[in-house]
This record gives C-alpha cells, structure tokens and sequence, in this order.
C-alpha cells in the first residue's frame, strides 16, 4: 500500500485553466505538506496543515488554494492557471513532531501550456 | 529564506568509490535530515541527525553534525551505480505549532559502472 499517494502523477493544461491534484496518506500522520519542485530541482514548501489546520503559508499567490477535508487528504486547487506554474508538486506527510522524517509522494508534474 | 544549501551541485564518480556531500544551512535547528531521489520519483528519507548529535551511521550512510559551523556532511562509502540519485539535506525547525522542513538545491550524484 502507498503510504503517501496523490493523484494524477501527470496533468498538462492550458493557461487561464483550474486544475486540482488529491493527496492521501494513510499513515496516520497529522501534518501534511504541499511541496514545489522547480525545473532546477529547487524543492519549495508552499502550504502545511496540522489536523485540517493551515500553519504554514509560503507566500504563495492566492490562486493556490488548498483543502483539507480531513487530517487523511490535504487537496491542492490552483485557479487561473499561468505558464510559471509549471512544475513537480509533491506532498508529504509527517507526524509534525520534532525528530521525524517526511514521507513523499510521488509527485504530480504539471505542464501548463 | 532558504536554509540548506548542498555541494557540490553535482558530483561524478567510479562504482566503489566513496562519495562525500555538504550541506551548510543559517539558522538554528532541531534536527537535519538527509533525502534521495531518483529521476521522476518523490523524496525518499534517508537519515535523520539531531542537533546534539554529531555523527551517524546507517548502513554505508554516515552523516556528520557540526552545528558550530552550521554544516553537515553525508558519506556514502563503496559507491554503487543504484546509487545514483539527487541528493537533499533537509532543516527540520519547531516555532510555535509549526513543524517545518526547507530542503536545499541538492546534488546530483552520478556513480559509473
């Protein structure tokens, strides 16, 4: 079973559209992650949540909306779609305590056209 | 602000032979963390230091602390070609209820057959 999974692993849209991508973990963790990986392999964290709760913002554009229905799934909705937001998104979940890893998905690669 | 920063951004070497990783990073921190990823996969965990540790050892891993210096180092000894991967420290800071984890730009370790 994957510990950490969002769906889908590809997503190729044009500018101007509204995409989601889903990620689930099943771990048991309490904080989960949204994380963007620039072409140059530069890992970014955008958003984090603790128990549904939003506790890290990134300065990230509003147009990035994220939703976590319960402490499982922690979603990513992006409005109005630009070209530089093309990239490899990750999530990750943790247990939020201090001394412990983060597990990863597979990472979402979203090409904006 | 980014914590990590990793070099050599890129490091080639023959099977067997041992290669060395650094990682400098500004600010205080409750552990560091090391991560590997393949082409087109997600962040696998590695090895997990703390701050009052200074050296650690997980199979041919061997990970060094010196938080004087704000620096680590990770060692992989006797090189194979499946190690071939980039390769992330990780800053793992507590404030407040925030949990959070700034990875560094990475190397690219290339191991020849």
């Amino acid at each position: 079973d994957t510990a950490v999974s969002q769906t889908p692993k590809y997503l190729v849209t044009q500018m101007g559209n509204d995409k989601s991508i889903k990620c689930e973990q099943n771990l048991g963790h309490d904080t989960m992650y949204w994380y963007k990986q620039d072409s140059k392999k530069f890992l970014k964290i955008m958003f984090s949540y603790n128990n549904k709760e939003l506790i890290i913002n990134e300065t990230v554009p509003n147009r990035f909306s994220p939703k976590s229905p319960d402490k499982a799934h922690l979603n990513l909705h992006i409005n109005s779609l630009e070209l530089g937001d093309s990239a490899v998104y990750f999530c990750a979940s943790s247990a939020g305590i201090p001394n412990t890893e983060a597990f990863f998905g597979q990472g979402t690669r979203l090409t904006v056209v | 602000s980014q914590q990590g920063e990793e070099d050599p951004q890129a490091l080639s070497i023959q099977e067997g032979e041992n290669a060395t990783m650094n990682c400098s990073y500004k600010t205080s921190i409750n552990n560091l963390q090391w991560y590997r990823q393949n082409s087109g996969r997600g962040l696998v965990h590695l090895i997990l230091i703390r701050s009052n540790e200074r050296e650690k050892h997980s199979g041919r891993l061997r990970v060094t602390l010196d938080t004087s210096k704000k620096s680590s180092s990770l060692l992989i000894t006797a090189s194979r070609a499946a190690d071939t991967a980039s390769y992330f420290c990780a800053t793992a800071a507590l404030g407040g209820s925030n949990y959070k984890l700034t990875f560094g730009k990475g190397t690219l370790l290339t191991v020849n057959p």
